[in-house]
């Protein structure tokens, strides 16, 4: 069963570097594509992007310039970078996990708790 | 950034079935798989259906889900107060390098 822990920073001022963790449990790192998604306060789920099978990644048009997720196995872990945060950062930010395959595309299936991250 | 187009808000007495609307386009909705999640505030999304209506282990078959065109709709039969939460159907879109969308999500009430 897959199990996704999540820490980072909470309160940024703007112009800061948004940075998070996410540790895997449960499952082989290699069988899962890993990602973010956050969701600002009252709104949505956005996706941020994810890191694929191949070791790629993949972001979202609209944060791409300013984005980064890249892992580390050794740990099973994985991590987001968020460049030069403003006040439409602040987010709820989640750690996800969908399984990988070269055939069929799963969707997002498991989730980390969630880190509300301020910028102010 | 464009979303999904979900109604913002839903409503529904105990036992009666209600029905939540997802409008998307030819690169997501319409060529791709939907999938529906469920979050009560607070908590993490759970995903509730599948491949446009195939339901994940554990989740009651009162959840049912379709797609035709570039749409899609969420279903719940027999609504019980545990079933309160927002709703928010996803699509991969095949658009640029493709990636995942969300709809803005539709709050469901019992009344």
């Amino acid at each position: 069963q897959v199990q996704l822990q999540q820490w980072g920073a909470g309160l940024l001022k703007p112009s800061e570097t948004l940075s998070l963790k996410c540790a895997v449990y449960g499952v082989s790192f290699s069988d899962y594509f890993w990602g973010w998604v956050r969701q600002p306060p009252g709104k949505g789920l956005e996706w941020i992007g994810e890191i694929t099978r191949t070791r790629g990644t993949n972001y979202n048009p609209s944060l791409k310039s300013r984005v980064t997720i890249s892992e580390d196995t050794s740990k099973n872990q994985f991590s987001l970078y968020l460049d030069s945060v403003t006040a439409a950062d602040a987010a709820v930010y989640f750690c996800a996990a969908r399984r990988a395959s070269g055939t069929k595309r799963y969707p997002i299936q498991h989730w980390g708790q969630g880190t509300l991250v301020a910028v102010s | 950034q464009s979303v999904l187009t979900q109604p913002p808000s839903a409503s529904g007495t105990p036992g009666q079935r209600v029905t939540i609307s997802c409008s998307g386009s030819s690169s997501n909705i319409g060529s791709n798989y939907v999938y529906w999640y469920q979050q009560v505030p607070g908590t993490s999304p759970k995903l509730v259906i599948y491949n446009n209506g195939q339901r994940p282990s554990g989740v009651p078959d009162r959840f049912s889900g379709a797609r035709s065109g570039t749409s899609a709709s969420l279903a719940i039969s027999g609504l019980q107060s545990e079933d309160e939460a927002d709703y928010y159907c996803a699509a991969w879109d095949d658009s640029l390098n493709g990636f995942w969308i969300f709809g803005g999500g539709t709050r469901l009430t019992v009344l």
